[in-house]
């Protein structure tokens, strides 16, 4: 049973550029969250989707967006890179409800220069 | 905005010692309460997870131990292996659902022989 896979693993980009990240939810799995984590920082909410809607937003600018697609995996985009948009992008997945635990990928490390 | 204070930042503890890390929040409307581990190059990983009905719970050598009138949980990692060496998050959820989580800041575990 494949668990949480994201690719790519690392992304090297220059500032101003956009780039997409892309997650494959835990097999049975219908809701995604993204998370950034800074170095030496915790994982920072982005946003989560369940039903191919944003359902839930932290406090990140539009800049970042998302889409869910009908088999449940999901996309992150991020326009207008920033140096500080450098971090690793989580993804996590979980079964909709209060009681489904989160369950992370390895993340996309994502460089800007 | 959720707060969640972790502490300490880093922990050096000998082989078969007890590791001990503290967490603190401020809303208490909340019914889950987890610790991720996280290895180098990895994505966090639910360690164990208590719900405010209970003061304790423990899983093998991992414990968490829960005060809701201080509004504090924490760690305890009993007979510390050099396997245990991560990264540690507690958090804590926003909306009183296990999905949308606030993290600590984390505390670097370092188990020494």
């Amino acid at each position: 049973d494949a668990g949480v896979t994201q690719s790519p693993t690392h992304l090297i980009k220059t500032r101003g550029q956009q780039v997409t990240l892309r997650c494959s939810p835990k097999s049975g799995h219908d809701t995604v969250s993204w998370y950034q984590q800074a170095l030496g920082q915790g994982p920072q909410f982005i946003f989560q989707y369940y039903e191919e809607e944003e359902r839930q937003r932290g406090n990140f600018p539009d800049r970042f967006s998302g889409h869910q697609f009908p088999n449940y995996s999901s996309e992150l985009n991020v326009n207008a890179l920033l140096l500080g948009d450098s971090a690793l992008y989580l993804c996590a997945s979980s079964l909709d409800g209060d009681n489904s635990p989160l369950h992370f990928g390895n993340g996309t490390r994502l460089t800007v220069t | 905005q959720q707060q969640v204070k972790q502490s300490p930042q880093s922990l050096i503890v000998q082989k078969g010692g007890i590791s001990i890390i503290n967490c603190a929040y401020e809303n208490t409307a909340f019914d889950y309460f987890p610790w991720y581990q996280q290895f180098p190059g990895k994505g966090p990983a639910l360690l164990i997870a208590i719900r405010p009905d209970v003061s304790e719970k423990k899983e093998g050598r991992f414990t968490i131990s829960f005060n809701k009138s201080a509004k504090q949980f924490s760690l305890h990692i009993m007979d510390s292996q050099p396997g245990d060496s991560a990264t540690y998050f507690c958090a804590v959820p926003n909306t009183g659902t296990a999905s949308k989580l606030t993290f600590g800041t984390g505390t670097r575990l370092q188990v020494t022989l």
